[in-house]
């Protein structure tokens, strides 16, 4: 079954620092893709980055990059040079791209950047 | 902004009541996703429609219903209303893809309260 798993559920980075937010997920499927979102206090949803699981290289948008680990099933987020305006919740989300099309995310990761 | 838009902002209902909500997806995009997002259960889908037919199905209760109609705007109706309900639900919309980046985009979300 479908399954992702975000274990830290608040971190603190301080301003200018990288910070890496841990996504483990399971599936049976060999043809999926995982996102990442960062919802601010706001409470809107915003597409970051996205990794297809056939891809060979690590997605990177801008100060975001994806370290996928495709053997150890690990899809986490690294934001260099952290800002303040990056503290928020994150979340890890994952699609089969066979079967059911459905889409879960994980628990989610509060992120709080210190001046 | 997202392009994703959803009616009402909040809403303020009773126990027992049904309530409809609305979205309309960004030009273009044919797949719309219907989200609950509460404190205790994260962030759930409930279904996905595509071109006006369903195609995948999450954790949705038998109260909730949705439909996409032909100028592809979709309605989340919630009928016999608990306090268990009150959440966030949010709409996305995608262009469609069975596979690749289909990215969800979404809306600003709907806040209901259950009295």
């Amino acid at each position: 079954a479908q399954k992702i798993t975000q274990t830290q559920p608040g971190m603190f980075v301080q301003e200018k620092e990288a910070v890496t937010l841990d996504c483990t997920y399971d599936t049976s499927d060999q043809s999926y893709g995982l996102f990442w979102y960062k919802q601010p206090s706001s409470g809107e949803m915003i597409f970051l980055i996205y990794q297809g699981s056939y891809d060979e290289q690590n997605a990177t948008e801008g100060r975001y990059s994806l370290n996928f680990q495709k053997a150890r099933k690990s899809a986490n987020l690294v934001i260099s040079a952290s800002q303040l305006g990056d503290s928020a919740m994150y979340f890890c989300a994952m699609r089969e791209n066979t079967g059911g099309f459905k889409t879960i995310f994980g628990a989610g990761t509060r992120l709080f950047v210190k001046a | 902004d997202s392009g994703v838009t959803q009616t009402p902002k909040h809403l303020i209902t009773a126990t027992g009541q049904r309530v409809t909500l609305r979205c309309s997806p960004r030009s273009g995009d044919l797949s719309v996703y219907w989200y609950q997002q509460s404190l205790d259960q994260g962030l759930q889908f409930l279904i996905q429609y595509y071109n006006g037919e369903e195609r995948a199905k999450g954790n949705i209760l038998e109260r909730f219903s949705a439909q996409q109609f032909p100028d592809l705007h979709s309605e989340l109706n919630l009928s016999s209303l608990e306090l268990g309900d009150s959440a966030l639900y949010f709409c996305a919309s995608s262009v469609g893809f069975l596979r690749g980046a289909d990215t969800q985009y979404f809306g600003p979300g709907t806040r209901l309260t259950v009295l």
